[in-house]
């Protein structure tokens, strides 16, 4: 159980295009997701918390005109990342909190990840 | 602001050695997650801790929760190559649903 998918897995695109990544939870139902970046060797950074039916809440510094993300279910959340720019280029990484966990375990299942290159 | 410090930051061994990573904080956790992470992948969730002084072990991996549940520590026994790979501890609140990430220690294991 607990298996959170994310698509595309790898992704290439030109500057100046804007990409969107899925992360869906596909057993359980996500009361909240999360969206990470992570840059080579170093610990997560969140950039967002989603909320299904709700606006994100971002974290200090995170552009959210360039981290649209949309929570439209319970087991879906996306990421465009609009107009990228070569310093966009990351491993962008989900996860999402299972709805019935109790509040004392604020445990967290995540994708696989996504690995963005702006030329 | 709530930190988390893990050490040591990185860590080569040889096979059958045994390990320790520590996890500090200044601040209270409602939990303690510990993940484990591979080049290209999502972190894995190996345990979670929530009761001060709270041991667990997985195989050969011992977790240990602070008895002020402000630090924790992963102890490996007889390491394997297999066990190479990112280990993040996080800690969360009551009064949120973020979790708060390590800095990472970085386990190198070879045959």
């Amino acid at each position: 159980g607990a298996v959170v998918s994310q698509h595309p897995s790898r992704v290439i695109c030109k500057s100046g295009t804007s990409v969107k990544i899925e992360c869906r939870s596909l057993d359980f139902q996500a009361t909240t997701m999360f969206w990470y970046r992570q840059f080579p060797k170093q610990s997560l950074m969140l950039m967002a918390t989603s909320n299904e039916g709700s606006k994100a809440t971002y974290e200090q510094g995170v552009e959210k005109d360039k981290f649209l993300i949309n929570h439209a279910s319970l087991t879906l959340s996306t990421l465009t990342v609009t107009s990228a720019h070569p310093e966009d280029s990351s491993f962008y990484i989900c996860s999402a909190r299972d709805r019935l966990a109790g509040l004392s375990y604020n445990e967290q299942f995540f994708g696989p990840g996504t690995r963005l290159t702006v030329l | 602001t709530q930190l988390l410090e893990q050490s040591p930051q990185f860590l080569s061994i040889q096979e059958g050695e045994n390990l320790t990573v520590y996890c500090n904080s200044s601040s209270v956790f409602s939990s303690l997650q510990w993940y484990r992470q591979e080049p290209g992948e999502g972190p894995v969730l190996l345990v979670t801790v929530v009761t001060g002084g709270e041991v667990k072990k997985l195989k050969r991996l011992t977790f240990q929760f602070g008895d002020a549940r402000k630090d924790s520590s992963l102890h490996i026994t007889a390491a394997q190559p297999g066990d190479t790979g990112l280990y993040l501890c996080a800690g969360g609140t009551y009064n949120t649903d973020k979790l708060i990430f390590g800095t990472g220690t970085r386990l190198q294991v070879f045959p």
